[in-house]
C-alpha cells in the first residue's frame, strides 16, 4: 500500500532532550516536506526537500534541522527541544512528475509532540 | 507570498451541495490552486486543483473565477463523511505549500 508513515505517533519529552521523528514514504517520491499544525495557526511549513540532499527552509524552520541521505526517508531533528515546540506534526511526500506547484502532496498520520 | 482567506466555518444539510469560498486576491499567474481537506484525527488529503479553467473530479468540483482572485470548491452532495477542515492553498511554484487555517465543515443530519 502507497503510504508515508511516521514514528513515533505520540511523543512526550523533556525540554533539550534530543529527538528525532521519522518520515518514510513507499511512492519512490522525489519531494518531502515537514509540517506543524498549532490551533488557530493551521499548517506551517517547516522544512521541505526536493531530492536527497537537497534540502531547503520553509516558513518556521527555527529549532528544527533535517536531513535526506536516502529518497524514502526524510527525518525532522529537534536538537535541543522546547515547550513552544509541542505541536502536531506531518510528513507529506509528492512524485515531482508533474512540477511541484501542481502535484499531489500525500500526507503521513501526524506524530503529536509534547515537550514539557 | 500571495495568501488566502477562507471562513472559519460552514454548515450544510446532508445529500445538499457545498460552496466553499476562498479567496485569493493576491495570487500571481503562475500559482496553481489546490484543495485539501483534514478528517478528524487524520492528515489533510488532496481534494482537487486547478489554475485557470473548472476542474471536476470524483471528489467534487473547483470553480475559478475569471480574474483568479477567488475561487469554490463545490461538493455536489454533502455526507457525513465529508465533515471536516478544508483548506484551500497556493503554490507559488518554488516548492513551498502555504496553508491557511481552513474552514471547518459542518454536515447535519
Amino acid at each position: 500500500e502507497a503510504q508515508v508513515t511516521q514514528n513515533p505517533r505520540y511523543l512526550i519529552t523533556v525540554t533539550g532532550k534530543k529527538l528525532t521523528v521519522t518520515c518514510s514514504q513507499n511512492m519512490n517520491h522525489e519531494y518531502m516536506s515537514w509540517y506543524r499544525q498549532d490551533p488557530g495557526l493551521g499548517l506551517r511549513q517547516i522544512y521541505y526537500s526536493m531530492n536527497v540532499e537537497v534540502t531547503d527552509k520553509g516558513d518556521v524552520p527555527e529549532g528544527y534541522k533535517v536531513s535526506r541521505k536516502e529518497k524514502r526517508n526524510f527525518p525532522l531533528i529537534l536538537e535541543s527541544p522546547s515547550p513552544n515546540q509541542t505541536s502536531l506534526y506531518f510528513c507529506a511526500s509528492s512524485s515531482g512528475l508533474a512540477g511541484w506547484d501542481r502535484d499531489t502532496q500525500y500526507f503521513g498520520p501526524g506524530t503529536r509532540l509534547t515537550v514539557l | 507570498d500571495a495568501k488566502t482567506t477562507q471562513p472559519n466555518s460552514m454548515e450544510s444539510n446532508e445529500e445538499e451541495p457545498v460552496h466553499l469560498p476562498c479567496n485569493h486576491s493576491t495570487i500571481s499567474g503562475t500559482d496553481y490552486i489546490h484543495w485539501y481537506r483534514q478528517l478528524p484525527s487524520q492528515g489533510p488529503e488532496y481534494v482537487i486543483h486547478g489554475l485557470t479553467s473548472n476542474v471536476n473530479n470524483r471528489m467534487a468540483s473547483l470553480a475559478i473565477a475569471e480574474d483568479r482572485k477567488s475561487s469554490t470548491l463545490i461538493l455536489h452532495r454533502a455526507t457525513l463523511r465529508d465533515a471536516a477542515v478544508y483548506y484551500c492553498i497556493l503554490s507559488p511554484g518554488t516548492y513551498k505549500y502555504i496553508f491557511g487555517t481552513g474552514t471547518r465543515l459542518k454536515v447535519l443530519a
